[in-house]
């Protein structure tokens, strides 16, 4: 089946950083990609996704791009602020069934 | 428009006891899909629904866990004889169609608690 390994921290940052999540994922054919996000105390929502390869999603300052040769799909922003203080997962979904989430990143932006 | 919806959204229970969990999906979203959000599992994928027919049980985690759907709509997730080990939050989310590109939209989830 497939999996999904992603760094799971907490990490630490100061404002205006710049964020790196790595995400790596490993299925047969073509999956399609996602990262969700869950601010505390509210439900598991779409930041982004890509369904081909070399495709970038992008939301919210957010950006990562599906990359076949070294399966992964890591998610960036150039400026993070204090709200966007969250629990990060990566996913994949390879057919009709559920996604493939991973463990989750707990990402703290400290002002 | 209204999201999903789930209830309760907090549930306490003893164990042995049987509890069902109700999703409501977006109206017009064909498909219905029930995860499971534990600390030690992290989001576990349960099983989904396409009209009111399930492919794929292969994820309930025991023969104690059913679900149905009736009507193309409302969802049920039943567990028999609860566990502590059952103890989780219960997601349901639902989607305009089947298929790996379309996104799925996630309600707020319940809270089981089985002591």
């Amino acid at each position: 089946g497939n999996s999904v390994t992603q760094m799971e921290g907490p990490v630490t940052l100061s404002e205006e950083a710049f964020l790196t999540i790595n995400c790596t994922y490993t299925a047969t054919g073509y999956p399609s990609l996602f990262w969700y996000v869950q601010y505390p105390g509210e439900g598991l929502q779409l930041l982004l996704k890509a369904t081909k390869a070399d495709d970038k999603g992008s939301n919210k300052g957010f950006e990562a791009t599906y990359r076949k040769e070294t399966t992964s799909f890591h998610l960036e922003k150039g400026s993070v602020q204090v709200s966007d203080s969250a629990v990060y997962f990566c996913a994949c979904r390879g057919g009709a069934d559920g996604l493939t989430f991973g463990k989750g990143t707990h990402l703290i932006i400290q002002p | 428009g209204a999201g999903v919806s789930q209830s309760p959204s907090n549930k306490v229970t003893e164990k042995g006891k049987d509890v069902e969990l109700r999703c409501d999906p977006i109206s017009g979203h064909t498909a219905l899909y029930w995860y499971r959000q534990s600390l030690g599992q992290g989001l576990e994928f349960l099983i989904y629904f396409q009209g009111n027919s399930a492919p794929d049980k292969s994820g309930l985690p025991s023969d104690r866990f059913s679900a149905e759907r009736t009507g193309g709509s409302v969802s049920t997730l039943t567990i028999q004889r609860t566990q502590q080990e059952d103890s989780a939050v219960y997601l349901c989310a639902s989607s305009p169609q089947e298929g790996g590109t379309y996104e799925q939209y996630f309600g707020p989830g319940t809270r089981l608690t089985v002591t």
